[in-house]
């Protein structure tokens, strides 16, 4: 089984519609990420969080919000959702006693319509 | 602004060459570089990571990392067109504390046969 796992996998909305991606991990990690990618812009991340009672913004943020629900289990949710908010997204997960290294989830592809 | 920086590409080079990916970064308190390996539509995959200057080699991967030059490198002996996909670098600044890696946004090698 894969260790960072992402639902669902591809996701076409309409514009104003509230959106969920959900991310669980089974690697025990503390630290949990959530990334959108774009053709040419490289991986930006919207929140991050380095355990359950922490959550922080990251570059893009703004009409995202995120939910820690327990160590394993990190979701990203579009309040009404846009556009330019179609894109690939990612989740991953880090362990500070390896340096951060991060592990990423296969991704969801977002359309909307 | 942290940043973490790379040519773009395409690189290509002939099958059985050795393709040579470079990455600047900018914050002179960065500890540990790591190369995410990405194909097109899928998540991005660790292949190296480097602590300490000098040279790393996992098979056909070479590190180089140089923080007097604040630069490092992958390099792959004897490319193969499965190598064919985007390199990002990823950079981890410990001694700023808690913070995500920064990754740069990747370089597109193809590999032709």
């Amino acid at each position: 089984d894969a260790d960072v796992t992402q639902t669902p996998r591809n996701r076409i909305t309409k514009t104003g519609k509230r959106i969920m991606l959900e991310c669980s991990q089974t690697k025990g990690h503390d630290r949990m990420y959530w990334y959108r990618q774009d053709p040419g812009l490289g991986l930006r991340l919207i929140y991050y969080s380095f355990d359950v009672k922490d959550i922080n913004k990251g570059e893009i943020s703004d009409g995202y919000s995120v939910s820690r629900q327990a160590q394993a289990k990190f979701s990203l949710s579009l309040e009404s959702a846009i556009p330019n908010q179609t894109a690939l997204y990612f989740c991953a997960t880090s362990d500070p006693l390896s340096r951060n290294t991060q592990y990423f989830g296969p991704g969801t592809r977002l359309t909307v319509l | 602004q942290k940043e973490v920086e790379q040519n773009s590409g395409p690189l290509s080079v002939p099958e059985g060459a050795i393709a040579s990916l470079n990455c600047t970064y900018s914050d002179r308190g960065s500890q540990s570089f790591f190369w995410y390996r990405q194909y097109s539509g899928k998540s991005p995959e660790l292949i190296m990571s480097i602590y300490s200057n000098g040279d790393k080699e996992d098979g056909r991967f070479t590190a180089q990392l140089n923080k007097a030059s604040q630069y490092v490198s992958l390099l792959i002996r004897d490319s193969q067109p499965s190598d064919s996909a985007t390199y990002l670098c990823a950079v981890n600044i410990l001694n700023s504390g808690n913070t995500p890696l920064v990754f740069g946004k990747g370089t597109r090698l193809s590999v032709i046969a």
